[in-house]
């Protein structure tokens, strides 16, 4: 199946700094991309959805302004955690949706990211 | 406005035994996905199943089995003979389309299958 990467897969940072986590979709081109959160043993909750070269949809409740969503590529999404407080700590997870023969809906999901701000 | 809730928030079995999740949503819209993932300890989704709302055949897929029944808004799962290796965190999402975009998860179900 499609693969879809996240680095890094751990991060711990200071409060008051920023934190960029990517997304890449290894072999295939990634038009969609989703970015999730994940609270311990909690589910899942959408924060946004990012389109190649446009900018991101954010879902209500989500601080676009603290969670910079960049899209720049068919094969990378970005997503920066700007002034991390402890609060943000949490699992960050992508997916991506994309074109692949036949598998053009398909939606892939990354391992996830562990944000630990301390 | 969809809503997926899945009322185990955890079950713990013995191995070899039968264990079904459920999984009740709700949902407005005529044409929906209904979608089952796995989250291992490692925290990666697998993906288990996608069903569309006109396709209310039952599947089995080796011990998985799935059981969608309309009528009463269930799409729930059947792990039959568990393994220790089926444990992990058990969601079932929601979507209007099947690519699962706009996924609506359950708040999950955290299977332990002790040896």
């Amino acid at each position: 199946g499609a693969v879809v990467s996240q680095h890094p897969s751990w991060v711990i940072c200071k409060s008051g700094t920023s934190v960029k986590i990517e997304c890449r979709s290894l072999d295939f081109q990634a038009t969609t991309m989703f970015w999730y959160r994940q609270f311990p043993k909690q589910s899942l909750m959408l924060m946004a959805t990012s389109n190649e070269g446009s900018k991101a949809t954010y879902e209500q409740g989500v601080e676009k302004d603290k969670f910079l969503i960049n899209h720049a590529s068919l094969t990378l999404s970005t997503l920066t955690v700007t002034s991390a407080h402890p609060e943000d700590s949490s699992f960050y997870i992508c997916s991506a949706r994309g074109g692949r023969a036949g598998k053009s809906y398909e939606q892939y999901f990354g391992p996830g990211t562990r944000l630990t701000v301390t | 406005a969809q809503k997926v809730t899945q009322a185990q928030t955890e079950i713990s079995v013995v191995e070899k035994e039968d264990v079904t999740l459920d999984c009740v949503y709700e949902t407005r819209d005529t044409t929906y996905y209904l979608f089952w993932y796995k989250q291992p300890p490692s925290g990666e989704l697998v993906f288990l199943i996608r069903r569309n709302s006109f396709d209310e055949q039952n599947e089995i897929s080796g011990r998985y089995s799935w059981n969608f029944q309309k009528s009463t808004s269930s799409f729930n799962f059947t792990i039959t003979a568990s393994q220790v290796v089926d444990s992990a965190v058990y969601f079932c999402a929601l979507s209007r389309d099947n690519a699962g975009n706009m996924l609506t998860f359950g708040g999950g179900t955290r299977l332990m299958v002790k040896p």
